[in-house]
């Protein structure tokens, strides 16, 4: 199975703070998503990327950059924490193509 | 309008019972559609997949399309406790590299 690694499970940042979020996956998939979630508004993507160094904006991608240096790597800055970026963050991988993805375990970010 | 509408819940069935999830889409183009569950505190899992028109069946979970509708559905035949999650709907877009989703629908199923 797919096994895809979010590094931190629960993070506590100050507002300002320039914020790392890392992911990854071991299976060699092209595609990597970055999601934030939020009670009723359900998952809305910040960025992907479908190779190295490529990356296209998703709907919300202000305040957030990314980074893919290697295939598995995908990571997602907040490059000045905000208190309305506290979410669940969640990264999935997919295959080339149109497939389902998989998801990581989310990483639930607080900033105060 | 949102592009992937779900009806939020919670949909609430007694063990043993059918459960009919519901999803409609705006863009005609969409080519793929997916069911996630989702547990409380998890991150979603993929369930099902269908891409033609009409259903999809796998154990307990039966998927529908209807493209000329814009509807999919999700089917979950004798309903069990351990299936009481937040359903999510997920589909392919027109020139879109990446699936959108549903705000989901929380189902309970009751003992």
């Amino acid at each position: 199975d797919v096994k895809v690694t979010q590094s931190s499970r629960y993070l506590v940042k100050r507002t300002g703070e320039k914020v790392f979020l890392e992911c990854v996956q071991d299976m060699d998939h092209e595609n990597m998503f970055w999601y934030r979630q939020d009670p009723g508004l359900g998952l809305r993507l910040i960025y992907f990327s479908y190779d190295v160094k490529m990356k296209e904006k998703g709907d919300i991608p202000e305040g957030y950059s990314v980074s893919r240096e290697k295939k598995e790597r995908f990571s997602l800055i907040l490059e000045s924490a905000s208190t309305n970026q506290t979410s669940m963050y969640l990264c999935a991988s997919s295959l080339t193509g149109v497939y389902g993805y998989t998801f990581g375990s989310g990483t639930r970010l607080t900033v105060v | 309008q949102k592009e992937v509408e779900q009806n939020s819940g919670p949909l609430s069935v007694p063990e043993g019972a059918i459960a009919s999830l519901n999803c409609t889409y705006s863009d005609r183009g969409s080519q793929s559609f997916f069911w996630y569950r989702q547990y409380s505190g998890k991150s979603p899992e993929l369930i099902m997949f269908i891409y033609s028109n009409g259903d999809k069946e796998d154990g307990r979970f039966t998927a529908q399309l209807n493209k000329a509708s814009q509807y999919v559905s999700l089917l979950i035949r004798d309903s069990q406790p351990s299936d009481s999650a937040t359903y999510l709907c997920a589909v392919t877009g027109t020139g879109r590299r990446a699936l959108t989703f549903g705000s989901g629908t929380r189902l309970q199923v009751q003992p």
